[in-house]
């Protein structure tokens, strides 16, 4: 088992602060990728980082790759409460088959 | 949409009786995944297919059997359910490495 650990498990914040979420593995992963969840839904990929200490944004939203290509941190810009759901880290050691973290679970407070 | 459809969307069943859950595909995927998501574990593999008939265990694969006779089904039986099967179980195809997900089926077992 490939352990994907997330922290925090559970955050709470206001509308307009600035988060970070952590996930972290003793395992090397190919690439990692994040997903976010809704309620009664299955997850939706947000994105893929593949190369250590790559960097991508997707609007407000920063992922970054460990440069072990072990760990992924999601950052947050000025948060909304669209952004609120369920955050879960998925590892790619090969081919066709992922590791999910234990998710964060995000309320952003209006 | 990767047309994904879960069948039945929730479930109450009585401890020691036997459970069968259904993903359909509608996209002709080579790959399928059944995930089971718990509170604290985020997403478990149990199973998953890589073909017609060619299936393999996950992690948390104990108490639970496949089949896949089409390329478009992907089977999950729980041969006598267990309270501990409560869950919320996800079935998943996979283009690369990306993951596409069904909404999910509630079981609770009674």
């Amino acid at each position: 088992t490939q352990l994907l650990e997330q922290s925090p498990q559970f955050l709470s914040i206001q509308e307009g602060e600035n988060l970070t979420v952590y996930c972290n593995s003793s395992s090397v992963f190919s690439s990692l990728q994040w997903y976010r969840q809704e309620p009664g839904e299955g997850p939706v990929l947000l994105v893929t980082v593949v190369t250590g200490g790559e960097v991508k944004k997707l609007k407000r939203l920063t992922f970054q790759f460990g440069d072990a290509r072990k760990d992924s941190s999601l950052h947050i810009t000025a948060a909304q409460p669209g952004d609120t759901g369920l955050y879960l880290c998925a590892g790619v050691p090969g081919a066709n088959n992922l590791f999910f973290g234990t998710g964060t679970r995000l309320t952003v407070i209006p | 949409d990767a047309g994904i459809t879960q069948s039945p969307r929730h479930k109450v069943t009585e401890t020691g009786t036997p459970v069968t859950l259904r993903c359909h595909q509608t996209e002709n995927h080579r790959y399928m995944y059944w995930y089971r998501q718990d509170p604290g574990h985020g997403l478990r593999l149990i199973h998953y297919s890589y073909g017609v008939k060619d299936t393999d265990k996950g992690e948390v694969s104990d108490g639970y059997s496949v089949s896949r006779s089409k390329t478009e089904d992907f089977l999950l039986t729980l041969e006598s359910a267990t309270s501990s099967q409560t869950s919320v179980y996800f079935c998943a195809i996979s283009l690369g490495t990306e993951a596409f997900f069904g909404q999910g089926t509630r079981l609770t077992v009674v």
